[in-house]
């Protein structure tokens, strides 16, 4: 079975711009969660997507918004970028969501502000 | 709101020894869930161990341990006969009982396995 899978791996992009990131789960997982990881500020929850709806949001702005497909796969969208907003993105995927499904994280984006 | 605290922000041990990560949290919440997520070079996280907040017992894999203190709000790894593969940034993470995939996560602890 193939992994989650996340795209692109890396990216530059300039203060103002807005980015797209892409993460496909694993095949049969219907839960998608997305993390930033900053040196300064650890690994913090952004959202989780659950069959199309989004079921947590963790303490980011609104310029920070992601979506789920059908078939399961996530995009994060963030717009008006910072200079603070250069992390490396981890999207994470389960079956159902909860404890006793095992989350399988991506490689992660790694995404510089200029 | 939670909160997971890592105290030391790096370790060393030598190959074969056994060496201890310290995590403790804040929570309200009776119920919950903790694990231990390991982070190597190459940056893909993977679950260590887990456990249920409300089992006594302490969780096993292999290796690895938990000496869960529930009262004491603790939750340190054991690592016994440590390997150069273990070299990682370990974390340690609470999850609500019944929120979803929503963790919190600690600052994490860099671990270096000597040989």
């Amino acid at each position: 079975k193939a992994g989650v899978t996340q795209t692109p791996r890396y990216l530059i992009k300039t203060r103002g711009q807005q980015v797209t990131l892409s993460c496909s789960p694993i095949s049969g997982h219907r839960s998608v969660s997305w993390y930033q990881q900053t040196p300064g500020q650890g690994l913090q929850f952004l959202f989780e997507y659950f069959s199309e709806t989004q079921r947590n949001k963790g303490n980011f702005p609104g310029r920070f918004s992601g979506r789920q497909f059908s078939n399961s796969r996530s995009e994060m969208n963030v717009s008006t970028l910072e200079l603070g907003d250069s992390a490396l993105y981890l999207c994470a995927s389960s079956l159902e969501g909860g404890f006793t499904d095992t989350q399988y994280f991506g490689p992660g984006t790694r995404l510089t502000v200029l | 709101a939670q909160t997971v605290t890592q105290s030391q922000p790096e370790m060393s041990v030598q190959e074969a020894e056994t060496v201890t990560l310290s995590c403790t949290y804040d929570t309200s919440e009776n119920n919950y869930y903790l694990f231990w997520y390991k982070q190597p070079p190459s940056r893909q996280m993977i679950l260590v161990i887990r456990q249920e907040a409300y089992k006594q017992q302490n969780a096993t894999e292999n290796r690895f341990s938990v000496n869960f203190q529930k009262a004491a709000k603790s939750f340190s790894l054991k690592i016994s006969d440590s390997q150069l593969g273990d070299t990682a940034m370990y974390f340690c993470a609470f999850m609500k009982y019944y929120a979803g995939n929503m963790l919190t996560f600690g600052g994490g602890t860099r671990l270096m396995v000597k040989p």
